[in-house]
């Protein structure tokens, strides 16, 4: 069966510091990747999609990117973090399309 | 750009009544709608989904309705319980992959 991984649970970090949130999936191959990020009390925010190696696309111009450097990863990273990067994050696999998105079980971040 | 609304965005009812969530969508080009429970802390997790073929779809307590033309989708729980108490979230996914998720409905069921 299949399965998602997303390290670590929660992470606090200082503003300016960098950040590397790694994703991978179990049991399938080519799988459509998402990072979402949640807000307290709010919606989610799709910030990237990838549906193939080193094919990543941005919906929200902000302070992080991603990248897909095998198969089955997909990583967040930011070169400095800011205090309004703080959030739940969430990486999310699909096989395809028309079916269900599979979520981790989510970063929560804070940024001091 | 893509947009999913869903209204309302908290709602309590008493235990045993039905509780109704509505979202609408921008994408004609959406096919395929899920709708999601997130409970406090955790993963969101799918509880049903819609495909845009199919009008309605139900499973227990729990259905989907869609009205393409209106591009309008709709969560109903029957007989609520205290454990159906969580977040709920629509979303709407077109050709592009991406899955536009709604702004969350917190359902509060009052024993």
């Amino acid at each position: 069966s299949q399965t998602i991984h997303q390290w670590p649970a929660t992470l606090v970090q200082p503003v300016g510091s960098p950040l590397s949130l790694e994703c991978t999936v179990e049991g399938t191959s080519n799988p459509n990747l998402y990072w979402y990020r949640q807000a307290a009390g709010r919606g989610l925010q799709l910030l990237f999609y990838s549906v193939g190696i080193g094919q990543i696309s941005s919906e929200v111009p902000q302070n992080l990117s991603a990248s897909r450097p095998q198969d089955r990863q997909f990583i967040l990273s930011s070169k400095k973090l800011l205090l309004s990067d703080s959030g739940f994050y969430l990486c999310a696999w699909s096989p395809g399309f028309n079916t269900e998105a599979f979520f981790g079980q989510g970063t929560r971040l804070t940024v001091v | 750009g893509e947009n999913v609304e869903q209204h309302p965005s908290t709602l309590s009812v008493q235990e045993g009544d039905s509780a109704v969530i509505k979202c609408t969508y921008s994408d004609s080009a959406s096919n395929y709608f899920p709708w999601y429970k997130q409970e406090l802390g955790k993963r969101p997790q799918l509880i049903i989904d819609i495909r845009s073929n199919v009008g309605e779809k139900k499973d227990q307590r729990i259905a989907v309705t869609l009205n393409k033309t209106a591009k309008h989708f709709s969560l109903h729980i029957t007989e609520t319980q205290p454990e159906d108490s969580a977040v709920y979230f629509c979303a709407a996914q077109a050709g592009t992959y991406k899955y536009i998720f709604g702004t969350g409905t917190r359902l509060k069921v009052l024993a």
